[in-house]
């Protein structure tokens, strides 16, 4: 099982750009969450995918948006960085009804640097 | 969100056990204890969750106070390999797809 992967592990992007990042879950898993970590900030919730639809958002703006495919992999697009975008970009896979015990597993993340 | 606080950094030797606390004093009676720890250029990682009553597995031990407004991680025989940043997060539910309100954690060092 290769747990959560994404790509790119790392990318350079320029301020006013546009980036996407992909992550495809853990195996069996369907519901795929996105984090951003500033670096020494624990991670904060971006917005979560089920079922092809956004279900939770956290406190970011609309330039940030995601897709979530059949397969259950998903994209996280960001519109016109800014250089305070610059952080590492977490996806985190779970089960939508995986009962008592399940946890979310996270990706090792891809790290943005916009200049 | 119910809020938790934690220690910003805790040092401990290696092969000695680790009690990480935590304080969430406006917790609800539905929140769960949830703690994911974070290793260096890693995402983070599940350790251990719980409701009310102490729980064992084979990463760690969680003692959950009586009264639920604090908590303890437990790592009964640190390794060098422990050493991370450890999150104590409060959720509605013990179903992973809940989303996670990180803090800043506690960054736990290992002395050899």
């Amino acid at each position: 099982d290769a747990g959560v992967t994404q790509s790119p592990t790392h990318l350079i992007k320029t301020r006013g750009q546009q980036v996407t990042l992909r992550c495809s879950p853990k195996s069996g898993h369907d519901t795929v969450s996105w984090y951003q970590q500033a670096l020494g900030q624990g991670p904060q919730f971006i917005f979560q995918y089920y079922e092809e639809e956004e279900r939770q958002r956290g406190n970011f703006p609309d330039r940030f948006s995601g897709h979530q495919f059949p397969n259950y992999s998903s994209e996280l697009n960001v519109n016109a960085l800014l250089l305070g975008d610059s952080a590492l970009y977490l996806c985190a896979s779970s089960l939508e009804f995986g009962g008592v015990g399940t946890e979310a597993f996270f990706g090792q993340g891809t790290r943005l640097t916009v200049v | 969100d119910a809020k938790t606080t934690q220690p910003n950094s805790m040092e401990s030797n290696e092969e000695e056990p680790v009690h990480l606390p935590c304080n969430h004093s406006t917790i609800s009676g539905t929140d769960y204890i949830h703690w994911y720890r974070q290793l260096p250029s890693q995402g983070p990682e599940y350790v251990i969750h719980g409701l009310t009553s102490n729980v064992n597995n084979r990463m760690a031990s969680l003692a959950i106070a009586e009264d639920r407004k604090s908590s303890t991680l437990i790592l009964h025989r640190a390794t060098l390999r422990d050493a991370a940043v450890y999150y104590c997060i409060l959720s509605g539910t013990n179903f992973g797809n809940e989303k996670l309100t990180f803090g800043t954690g506690t960054r736990l060092t290992i002395i050899p």
